[in-house]
């Protein structure tokens, strides 16, 4: 079993919709959470950043971390096509850990916006 | 404009031979990553160095190795050991704060084996 499992997609929505990608966790000390986006022949670059349990909103993108559940989320309000990639998530755990200094990647899902 | 740089683009070998991937960042950063993507496999890390002269293996470090003899440079090379190298290869590097700092990668090199 993977440490970290990402619905690898593809998921085709039209514009303006909400979209929602997910990926659950079987390591419990994991406590920083990432979401890359990752354009075609691209580098990932980093979208949003969270540190433990809790909500962050930046913009149209908000990132949920629950850790009793050991799921994340991060939701894309009012997609548009240029929001079409490749969204990882990521996450590693505290100084001292095995973890530490190293992300752990998703597979990553395949976003597609139309217009 | 601080950056990651990998060379070449695209890089095409035949079966058995060496071959080494490229990784400059002038980002002053001390950390610096390897990750190979396959497709529905996300980012698997190779090697790593935290600091100059130093590195350590990651997941799937067999076939390949490194060096890191300028903060500035970490060049990935890949063996003919390695039994499946047909890959997307991502440098990346961070600022030293353990795993509270975000990884900043490069744009990849496409690597096909024949």
């Amino acid at each position: 079993q993977k440490e970290v499992e990402q619905d690898p997609g593809p998921l085709s929505v039209p514009e303006g919709a909400i979209v929602s990608l997910n990926c659950t966790y079987s390591n419990s000390a994991f406590q920083y959470f990432m979401w890359y986006r990752q354009y075609s022949r691209k580098g990932p670059e980093l979208l949003m950043y969270t540190y433990s349990s809790g909500n962050k909103e930046d913009g149209r993108f908000t990132a949920q971390v629950d850790k009793s559940s050991k799921y994340i989320s991060l939701f894309i309000r009012d997609s548009q096509p240029s929001d079409s990639a490749t969204y990882l998530c990521a996450m590693s755990g505290p100084p001292g850990g095995t973890s530490y200094g190293k992300l752990t990647f998703g597979q990553g899902t395949i976003l597609t916006v139309h217009p | 404009d601080g950056g990651i740089t990998q060379s070449p683009k695209y890089l095409f070998r035949k079966e058995g031979q060496n071959v080494t991937l490229s990784c400059e960042q002038n980002l002053n950063h001390d950390a610096m990553y390897w990750y190979r993507q396959d497709p529905g496999q996300g980012l698997r890390l190779i090697y790593y160095s935290q600091i100059v002269n130093d590195f350590q293996k990651g997941d799937i470090a067999e076939g390949y190795s490194v060096s890191r003899e300028k903060k500035e440079s970490f060049p990935l090379t890949v063996t003919s050991a390695q039994k499946n190298p047909t890959a997307f290869y991502l440098c990346a590097s961070k600022t030293p704060g353990g795993s509270s700092s975000p990884l900043h990668f490069g744009n990849g090199t496409r690597l096909t084996v024949t």
